[in-house]
């Protein structure tokens, strides 16, 4: 699976939108970006993912560059409650013979303040 | 609406013990799974199973067995605990083997 690189800590002002870049040069054609978060001493929870298009969901939305070497993971309106640790992970997709793992790197630790 | 659970929740057990992690999932998803969380590598396959009575090693697999017997459970044994299985343990539940992963709370295993 293609590695992921993501800043290690990002502020954001409640109420304004978080922008969480991951770069994952290295990508192939049939691998997902999939999101997840932690926030702290629970369970990861997922976020969203996609292939190509930009996608939306009730929590988030993801924006990935036409040449699929990066994307963006955007919380609209922060609350403190999104304070947590992004995961951005790159996953093999179909026809692939390899389990469906999901590999973690060390994330982006968010930090919502009033 | 109970989802996935995990139990203990906190285990302290000493060196050489056996020890087993339970992990109960309500969807009948097929596909479940098993990680650990130390600082400094995040989390980490150790086993997974895409059915009852079908399992395969993760990442990390040394010194654990799995077992899956019904779709619903899949429990963890440290058949004999050392230092460095002290962690957090994280089951997760899939649908299928692509779709998002559901993650229980975790148990904090101390092994001493």
């Amino acid at each position: 699976d293609a590695k992921t690189t993501q800043p290690p800590s990002m502020d954001c002002a409640e109420g304004r939108a978080a922008n969480l870049p991951c770069n994952h040069s290295t990508i192939s054609g049939n691998e997902y970006v999939y999101w997840y978060r932690q926030i702290h001493s629970q369970g990861p929870q997922y976020i969203i993912h996609g292939l190509k298009n930009n996608e939306t969901n009730e929590m988030a939305s993801l924006i990935i560059t036409e040449d699929r070497k990066s994307s963006t993971l955007i919380l609209p309106h922060a609350t403190l409650r999104d304070t947590a640790v992004y995961y951005c992970i790159v996953r093999a997709g179909l026809n692939t013979g390899t389990a469906s793992k999901l590999t973690f790197g060390t994330g982006t630790r968010l930090q919502v303040t009033l | 609406d109970a989802g996935i659970t995990q139990s203990p929740r906190y285990k302290i057990t000493e060196t050489g013990r056996q020890v087993t992690l339970m992990c109960h999932q309500t969807w009948s998803h097929s596909y479940m799974f098993w990680y650990r969380q130390d600082l400094g590598h995040g989390l980490r396959l150790i086993y997974y199973s895409a059915a009852a009575d079908i399992t395969d090693k993760g990442e990390v697999p040394d010194g654990y067995v799995v077992s899956r017997s019904k779709t619903e459970n899949f429990p963890l044994t440290l058949e004999s605990a050392t230092r460095s299985q002290t962690s957090v343990y994280f089951c997760a539940s899939s649908e299928s083997r692509f779709g998002e992963q559901y993650f229980g709370p975790g148990t904090r295993l101390t092994v001493t």
